[in-house]
């Protein structure tokens, strides 16, 4: 079945540290996105990409990084700058058509102490 | 003002209510709309799109309302399962999503 798999589902990290989290879809969507979702609050769009080798900062991308070089992978990376890290993270993507609907991965909760 | 809005609740309603949900939307030019539902630390999974002309799901409907920028969604029967944050989410012409903060349901026996 297509989809979009997020890992890992659970990350702790020391503050300081860099950190990794994997996004892949097998939908052949060109468009891909990173949420961040904090309790009680909603989605917040960190990066976005609606094609390889090109990205585009969202409303909150400081302290965060990405890259795009294959279709089916987008990586973020959580720096050492980002003051609250500590959130459920969400890669979506999405068709690009009219009224295509976003679809998630599973979700990477990172815990940064 | 927010792009999206949604009254976060919480909804408590008995099994067998129908309860409904709004949610209102401040671009005009927004073209598609979509209720997702969450679950407790889960990803949000797509309920149903809303078309201009009103839309059913088995026991959800969701309706569009341009003229006054809303969207409904209903759920008629209520089961325990439906407990769950319904989000709302609109998106534009450049394929940028905009979320409700979510309104929180909980059909009680």
């Amino acid at each position: 079945d297509g989809g979009i798999t997020q890992s890992p589902k659970y990350l702790f990290r020391k503050e300081g540290q860099n950190v990794t989290l994997s996004c892949e879809q097998n939908l052949n969507h060109d468009a891909m996105y990173w949420y961040r979702q904090d309790p009680g609050q909603g989605l917040r769009l960190i990066y976005y990409s609606q094609i390889v080798n090109d990205f585009q900062k969202g409303d909150i991308a400081e302290g965060y990084s990405v890259s795009r070089e294959k279709k089916e992978s987008f990586p973020l990376t959580v720096t050492s700058a980002q003051k609250n890290p500590t959130a459920f993270y969400l890669c979506a993507s999405d068709g690009r058509g009219y009224n295509s609907p976003l679809h998630f991965g599973n979700g990477t909760r990172l815990t940064v102490t | 003002r927010k792009e999206v809005e949604q009254d976060p609740g919480p909804f408590n309603v008995p099994e067998g209510a129908t309860v409904a949900f709004n949610c209102t939307y401040s671009n005009s030019a927004s073209q598609s709309f979509f209720w997702y539902r969450q679950d407790c630390r889960k990803e949000p999974k797509l309920l149903m799109s809303v078309y201009s002309s009103g839309n059913e799901d088995g026991r959800f409907t969701a309706q569009l309302n341009r003229a006054s920028q809303y969207i409904s969604l209903l759920i008629r029967d209520s089961k325990l399962s439906d407990s769950a944050t319904y989000l709302c989410v609109v998106s534009n012409t450049g394929n940028q999503f905009y979320f409700g903060t979510g309104t929180s349901l909980t059909v009680i026996p």
